[in-house]
């Protein structure tokens, strides 16, 4: 079964800096789907992007973008220009392409500092 | 508004009780799941369902039954709870397959908060 780990338990940002967050994972697939998801104190699971294991492309979503690196097996989310509201807990997850099933890393609570 | 709706939102149970967890979604989502979030732990997959009559175990499915009589509704039974089953319960759906420009995000319901004492 496919696993995805979030080395970072806790992450701190000043307001308006950059910060990324990471996520591994192993898998002997050769298609699959990667997402970022937000959980904010209201506990409503937030996608925040997405990423298609056969483009090449990062994709980007505003002030969020991922850098992924297939062969290497990870997926870092970077956050540009941090606000207040973007304070949550940030799971990483893969989504297989043959069964549906999506597995979660356990997660890396972010703190904006003002 | 469209989406998943998990009831109840927060349930006290005592060791030994049953209960049933609701989720439906009215979105004709083919695919529907149930996940525990506990501490440190991120989600972790306890059943899913890729239609209905079809069921399948997750990651922790022991403890836990589900069924999949209608494509709307999937809930999450509990004969005997246990304090190890004090969780958050989260139920999501989405439409299976990944062909086409939705990419298949899931719908995440608003959970429900259980403690078994």
């Amino acid at each position: 079964a496919q696993t995805v780990t979030q080395s970072q338990p806790e992450m701190s940002v000043q307001e308006a800096e950059t910060v990324t967050l990471s996520c591994t994972y192993d898998t002997s697939e050769s298609d699959y789907y990667l997402f970022w998801y937000k959980q904010p104190p209201s506990r409503q699971m937030i996608l925040v992007i997405r990423q298609e294991a056969y483009k090449q492309q990062n994709a980007t979503e505003n002030r969020f973008s991922v850098n992924f690196q297939k062969a290497a097996k990870s997926f870092s989310l970077k956050i540009s220009d941090s606000q207040l509201g973007d304070a949550a807990m940030y799971f990483c997850a893969y989504r297989s392409v043959n069964n549906n099933d999506m597995r979660f890393g356990a997660g890396t609570r972010l703190t904006v500092k003002p | 508004n469209a989406g998943v709706t998990q009831t109840p939102k927060f349930q006290v149970l005592k060791t030994g009780q049953s209960m049933t967890l609701q989720c439906a979604q009215d979105m004709n989502h083919e695919y529907m799941s149930w996940y525990r979030q506990d501490p440190g732990m991120g989600l972790r997959l306890i059943h899913y369902s890729v239609g209905a009559g079809i069921t399948d175990q997750g990651e922790v499915p022991n403890g836990y039954n589900v069924s999949r009589s209608t494509t709307e509704d999937f809930p999450l039974r509990l004969l005997s709870a246990a304090p190890s089953q004090t969780s958050v319960y989260f139920c999501a759906s989405s439409s299976s397959g990944f062909v086409g420009p939705a990419k298949r995000p899931y719908t995440f319901g608003s959970g429900t908060r259980l403690t078994v004492v």
